[in-house]
């Protein structure tokens, strides 16, 4: 079984440029978390999708981000315009359906801003 | 709100010494506890989970204890090998959370020959 795909692996833009970022998921997995790592820290939750409907997007910084699920399969997470701090790792985790134990993380895409 | 605080690296080791990885957590309720793993140029993986009190969880010879007393969940392993080198995240969830991951920092262990 395929595991959570996400592309690009790597991405350097200079600031001020638009990036966007795509996952998808386990298939059959309803929920789609995006967390952003930054270096040396732990993963920290963006948006969390049930099906097609973004059911916490608390965290995500609205002003540049946005992010879709729009047949509740795959999903796209974007900024624009790109700033120097936005340099990280972007992760993509899905699970069966909100309340399940298990989150299965993708690659991640590492973006550097210049 | 929820947190994790787990102990700072790196930690390094030699082989088949005893490792612990120390993490304790605050939450309001009754959160699920996690040992994530980030292998060099690989992903998160799930090492091992404990949902309750009590409760121990084992995988690939690591094990961590869910202990509510002292809000820990310590990860250990007998005899550590070179392949374990990595970083390893303590998190949790619960339904507050929205079963979002609430992750420590990561402890980076380097395991030499």
């Amino acid at each position: 079984e395929a595991g959570v795909v996400q592309s690009p692996r790597y991405k350097i833009i200079e600031k001020k440029q638009p990036v966007a970022f795509w996952c998808n998921p386990i298939s059959g997995h309803n929920t789609l978390y995006w967390y952003l790592q930054n270096l040396g820290q732990g993963p920290e939750l963006l948006i969390r999708y049930e099906n097609e409907e973004a059911v916490d997007d608390s965290q995500l910084p609205k002003d540049r981000f946005s992010a879709e699920r729009l047949k509740g399969v795959d999903s796209t997470l974007k900024i624009q315009p790109a700033e120097l701090g936005d340099s990280a790792v972007y992760l993509c985790a899905s699970s069966l359906a909100e309340g399940y134990n298990e989150q299965f993380f993708g690659p991640g895409t590492r973006l550097t801003v210049l | 709100g929820n947190s994790v605080t787990q102990m700072e690296g790196p930690v390094t080791l030699s082989e088949e010494a005893f490792l612990t990885i120390n993490c304790t957590y605050t939450a309001t309720g009754y959160p699920s506890l996690f040992w994530y793993v980030q292998y060099p140029g690989e992903g998160l993986q799930l090492l091992l989970k404990a949902t309750k009190a009590d409760d121990k969880g084992s995988n690939k010879g690591f094990e961590a204890t869910y202990r509510k007393e002292t809000t820990s969940f310590h990860l250990e392993k007998g005899s550590v090998q070179v392949s374990d080198s990595a970083v390893y995240f303590c998190a949790l969830s619960d339904q507050d959370s929205g079963y979002a991951l609430n992750f420590g920092k990561g402890t980076s262990l380097l395991v030499t020959p």
